[in-house]
């Protein structure tokens, strides 16, 4: 059992549609990040969330970060074919453990022009 | 800066064999780690360093060591390859902390027979 579960794990949708992406746990995390992957590439950082019901918007994307600390989101607006790829969550370090970063099962997007 | 470097790009290897993953940062950061990243599983950590001299166990351990002599290196030795080690690796370093961005190697595709 993983401790960042993400849902869906699949999508697939039109250009111009909306979609939501969310990342659960039951832990608490100090920061929560959104990494997206090409692939053949490793992830590269989209953006680090640190305060419960905190909302930072890039471009035409949403994230985030529920109130308890414990789950997070990720809404694209209107996709384009260039959203394309894995979406990770990753969370850490865990309120009383280490330095620890957790990564989420991961959310592979298809849009279609 | 070449960032975040990783050799081999692709290895295969036999049941029981060893090797060695080499990984390697030019910006001096104190914190690196190593993931494995498998179908529907997300990144997984294997071991981590917030500094040379210190290495911690990560949530999937078992058959790879690892050590950091130096602020630059991180290699992660395979001790007696497993077919339930063909898996794609990454390492990652950052500055380490709450909220700290990971920049990740281009990975390394391994395949044990």
């Amino acid at each position: 059992t993983q401790l960042l579960e993400q849902s869906p794990q699949f999508l697939s949708i039109q250009e111009g549609e909306n979609l939501t992406v969310y990342c659960n746990s039951s832990s608490v995390f100090s920061s929560l990040q959104w990494y997206r992957q090409e692939p053949g590439e490793g992830p590269v950082l989209l953006v680090t969330v640190v305060t419960g019901g905190e909302v930072k918007k890039l471009k035409r994307l949403t994230f985030q970060f529920g109130d308890a600390r414990k789950d997070s989101s990720l809404h694209i607006t209107a996709a384009q074919p260039g959203d394309t790829g894995l979406y990770l969550c990753a969370g850490g370090p865990l309120r009383y453990t280490g330095n620890q970063f957790y990564f989420g099962t991961g959310t592979s997007l298809t849009v279609i022009p | 800066n070449a960032g975040v470097t990783q050799t081999p790009k692709f290895q295969v290897l036999k049941t029981g064999q060893s090797m060695t993953l080499q990984c390697a940062q030019d910006m001096n950061h104190e914190y690196m780690s190593w993931y494995r990243q498998d179908p529907g599983m997300g990144l997984r950590l294997i071991h981590y360093s917030v500094g040379a001299g210190i290495t911690d166990q990560g949530e999937v351990p078992n058959g790879y060591n690892v050590s950091r002599s130096t602020t630059e290196d991180f290699p992660l030795r395979l001790l007696s390859a497993a077919p339930s080690q063909t898996s794609v690796y990454f390492c990652a370093s950052s500055y380490g902390g709450r909220g700290a961005e990971q920049y990740f190697g281009p990975g390394t595709r391994l395949t044990v027979t």
